[in-house]
């Protein structure tokens, strides 16, 4: 069973307004860290946002900002007034394991194209 | 000030020879991965070390061999190679605790390797 699930393959903003991507997880782990990447085309992985299993409040990175929900566990990423420049892929990934012997898994990715 | 380094950035070869990628991270990490990125764009871990010590070894043929001198540097020696390790290969590096409250992974640019 995937551990990471990023459902849309592919989405399409138009340039200012917010765009939801997709998130669900799957761990039966107490503590866990979800984490979002944005790879250019340029290739490098960059990364945006953190959310930890704990957090009570959903984290916020100027435009970005997660919306979590724990019983669902989902970790939607929210990108608010879209920019060109934020046409990547997005990768949702999750942290499990303990100190020293983390593990990351990926998901599938969606690939964002903000349209002018 | 390059943080998580790779070399070579791209590497042509043909099939059966051996090649070996190097990556240095100068962050003071204790963790660092390997990671392979297909040609879909899925990102799979393949090692990982703490310490200099493996942790992390997920169903990778026998023909990958991780080495990691110090906990600065982890190579990827890859012999025999085949058609099917064409993709583009990421180093990654992470903290275990400490004051840093995320762990996220800090990516080098990656390599992209071609197999003919």
């Amino acid at each position: 069973a995937q551990k990471i699930t990023q459902t849309q393959p592919g989405m399409f903003v138009q340039e200012k307004e917010a765009v939801t991507l997709d998130c669900t997880y799957d761990t039966s782990d107490q503590s866990y860290g979800l984490f979002w990447y944005k790879q250019p085309s340029s290739g490098e992985m960059i990364f945006l946002i953190y959310q930890g299993s704990y957090d009570e409040q959903n984290a916020t990175e100027g435009r970005y900002s997660l919306n979590f929900q724990k019983a669902r566990k989902s970790a939607n990423l929210v990108i608010s007034a879209s920019q060109l420049g934020d046409s990547a892929m997005y990768f949702c990934a999750m942290r499990e394991g303990s100190s020293g012997t983390y593990k990351y898994i990926f998901g599938t990715g969606t690939r964002l194209k903000v349209l002018a | 000030d390059t943080a998580v380094s790779q070399t070579p950035k791209y590497l042509v070869t043909q099939m059966g020879n051996d090649k070996s990628i190097k990556c240095e991270q100068n962050l003071g990490h204790d963790t660092m991965y390997w990671y392979k990125q297909d040609s879909k764009k899925f990102l799979k871990i393949m090692f990982s070390y703490n310490n200099k010590e493996l942790i992390i070894n997920e169903t990778v043929p026998n023909r990958f061999s991780p080495k990691s001198p110090d906990k600065a540097h982890l190579n990827l020696h890859i012999n025999s190679l085949e058609l099917g390790d064409s993709a583009v290969y990421f180093c990654a590096s992470s903290p275990t605790s400490g004051s840093l409250t995320y762990n996220e992974q800090f990516f080098g640019p990656g390599t992209r390797l071609t197999v003919l």
